[in-house]
């Protein structure tokens, strides 16, 4: 079974500058989540989509954004993009949720530099 | 709102022993689920262990064990007979599932480094 993927691997970008980062779930999985992991600070939630639909966005600002495609993979867009976006940006997907919490499972994120 | 706090930023341990990484959360809720993942140098994150806070039972796979207790809030993780691939990155989740609504909520993480 194949994993999450992500691409690009790493992208480098100025400030000011658009970036698009793309991922695609494991087959059979509905639910796809995007994370900033930057130095020191964890995992911050980004995004969550599921069937197509954006369910929950943690706080960061509106210039983050996304979609989902019908065939389930996602983009996450990053506008205006600022020194600080500089970091990991990890997608992680599942089943869809029936009652209980699916298990994520991660890709190997895009290393997003802004100079 | 839910915090997670991941108090040891690293740890170290000898190949063979047994060491703990501890985890505590806050929250108001009762049903919510637990996990312990790890992130290899320059590696994805992988899952390591998951706990449903309503089963009384703590969690256990191959040498990896979870200590969970609701009252205290505290989700600790035992791992027994280090290898050198544990190095890792590891952190704890809680995730907070109700009608539909997801509230995900990591830990700053906890680096491991086994020696040899």
């Amino acid at each position: 079974e194949a994993g999450v993927t992500q691409s690009p691997t790493h992208l480098i970008k100025t400030r000011g500058q658009q970036a698009t980062l793309r991922c695609s779930p494991i087959s059979g999985h509905t639910s796809v989540y995007w994370y900033q992991q930057a130095l020191g600070l964890g995992l911050q939630f980004l995004l969550w989509y599921d069937e197509g639909e954006e369910r929950n966005r943690g706080n960061f600002p509106p210039r983050f954004s996304g979609r989902q495609f019908p065939n389930y993979s996602s983009e996450l867009n990053v506008n205006a993009l600022e020194l600080e976006d500089s970091a990991l940006y990890l997608c992680a997907s599942s089943r869809a949720l029936t009652g209980g919490q699916e298990t994520q499972y991660f890709g190997p994120g895009t290393r997003l530099l802004v100079l | 709102a839910q915090t997670v706090t991941q108090s040891q930023p690293e740890m170290s341990v000898q190949e063979a022993e047994t060491v703990t990484l501890s985890c505590t959360y806050d929250t108001s809720e009762s049903n919510y689920y637990l996990f312990w993942y790890k992130q290899p140098p320059s590696r994805q994150m992988i899952l390591v262990i998951r706990q449903e806070a309503y089963k009384q039972q703590n969690a256990t796979e191959n040498r990896f064990s979870v200590n969970f207790q609701k009252a205290a809030k505290s989700f600790s993780l035992k791992i027994s007979d280090s290898q050198l691939g544990d190095t890792a990155m590891y952190f704890c989740a809680f995730i907070l599932n109700s009608g539909g609504y997801q509230k995900v909520t990591f830990g700053t993480g906890t680096k491991l480094q086994v020696i040899p």
